[in-house]
């Protein structure tokens, strides 16, 4: 079974930081998704990587399939940013906990 | 071109009720998975479906929970006899294939 972690569970940070989500996966998997979820629930995809980088606006999302790890990094956050992102393997769809960002004006 | 589509946004039962959720997947999507998250925790998978095929229901409760995506019309899950562990936020997903994901905005099931 996929154990999916991600770090920090947590994160606060002021308007303009540069943040920095972690996921690491147990099993080699062949892509992996990046979520978005608004403190209202919804849930949006952000992401679906398999390999190297993918950038939309200020959200970078990167994947080391060998090191069974990625990174989601929002550059120039900003408050309506804030939200639970959540990883997620592709093939079985087992999720992170998430990591509830806020951030402050 | 309207998004994944779930009804009842929020639904509430009484204890041994039956709780009848229905989500309609994007245009031209044959995929759809259902989520459940409890309150305070995240989200896990429950089953996977194609047109009128369960692909995967590892992460279905094996009693009182079942899944279907007919034919025709959208893909129901329904808890029979429902308890108060129920209660939950049940999201659907769809997908041309395996790839992008497009969820639902949730219903959310009370169980009194």
């Amino acid at each position: 079974k996929n154990e999916v972690e991600q770090s920090p569970q947590n994160l606060t940070a002021q308007e303009g930081e540069f943040i920095t989500i972690n996921c690491s996966y147990s099993v080699g998997i062949s892509a992996l998704h990046w979520l978005q979820q608004h403190p209202g629930g919804g849930i949006v995809s952000l992401f679906m990587l398999s390999s190297g980088k993918k950038k939309h606006g200020r959200l970078i999302a990167t994947i080391n399939i060998q090191e069974k790890h990625s990174s989601l990094h929002i550059t120039a956050s900003h408050p309506r940013d804030s939200a639970v992102y959540i990883c997620a393997d592709t093939d079985k769809l087992i999720f992170g906990t998430g990591t509830r960002l806020q951030v402050f004006p | 071109n309207a998004g994944v589509m779930q009804n009842p946004r929020h639904l509430v039962r009484r204890r041994g009720q039956e709780a009848r959720l229905r989500c309609s997947p994007m245009k031209g999507h044959s995929h759809v998975y259902w989520y459940r998250q409890l309150p305070e925790e995240g989200l896990k998978f429950m089953v996977y479906l194609q047109k009128e095929n369960i692909i995967d229901e590892s992460g279905m409760p094996k009693e009182r929970f079942s899944a279907e995506f007919p034919k025709e019309g959208p893909s129901i899950l329904r808890i029979q006899q429902v308890v108060r562990g129920d209660s939950a936020a049940y999201f659907c997903a769809s997908s041309k294939g395996p790839g992008e994901l497009f969820f639902g905005e949730g219903s959310r099931l009370t169980v009194l």
